[in-house]
């Protein structure tokens, strides 16, 4: 199986600061990496997909990177709405879907 | 627009089976661009893939539910099914549906959430 790690668990950080969350795959993923935003009481929204690729209707403050086994969340300038729990998830095996555990952002 | 209803009973007791069915709207459950996939969620934890029913009909589940899952597929009423048997309060959590776009590699839709309980 796929383990994908992120870090960290948790983030304090102010408005208008940039952040930057980690993902880490157990092995060799390409890019095929997904990037997800779930608020308190709701269903995660995708944000990210193939690694890189903004989501249709996603603010342009929300970036990712990388490729391989390590990949980056960055929101160039925090703003109070994006305060929630950000999850990775890897695509490549279709046989076994792994999501990482999450990181839960606060202002 | 595409849409995903979960529904079924919010409670289950101990050792029984919990069934859910996920409803689509607004597309085709056949769409070659789609795939459908459950992944549920504790409270306070993270997502757990579930299982995912791909428009081949291949169907793969998580290892550590394999033995207790059915996944299926109804076209006629545009639902998919999960069916979870003997249940124990470790399977309390929302259970989410979410399709898979296969141009994106992504769950890009997906249902609200229901929560199951497992208590007697």
């Amino acid at each position: 199986d796929i383990q994908m790690t992120q870090s960290p668990s948790s983030l304090s950080a102010s408005i208008g600061d940039r952040v930057t969350i980690a993902c880490r795959a157990s092995q060799n993923i390409g890019s095929h990496l997904n990037w997800y935003q779930q608020k308190p009481g709701k269903a995660p929204e995708l944000l990210i997909y193939a690694a890189d690729k903004l989501q249709s209707g996603v603010p342009l403050r929300f970036s990712g990177g990388g490729s391989g086994t390590d990949f980056t969340l960055t929101i160039s300038s925090l703003r109070p709405e994006d305060v929630a729990t950000y999850y990775c998830q890897q695509s490549y095996s279709t046989v076994m879907c792994t999501f990482g555990q999450g990181t839960k952002l606060e202002i | 627009q595409l849409q995903l209803q979960e529904s079924g009973p919010g409670l289950v007791k101990p050792s029984e089976t919990l069934s859910l069915t996920c409803t689509v709207s607004g597309d085709s459950i056949s769409s070659s661009n789609s795939y459908w996939a459950w992944i549920r969620q504790s409270s306070g934890m993270g997502l757990e893939w579930i299982g995912t029913l791909y428009y081949s009909g291949n169907i793969y589940y998580n290892p550590s539910l394999k033995s207790r899952l059915t996944i299926s597929v109804d076209t006629s009423k545009s639902q998919v099914s999960l069916s979870l048997r003997s249940v124990t309060a470790a399977d309390t959590s929302v259970y989410f549906c979410a399709r898979g776009n296969y141009r994106e590699g992504a769950f890009d839709v997906w249902g609200q959430g229901t929560l199951v309980t497992v208590s007697s």
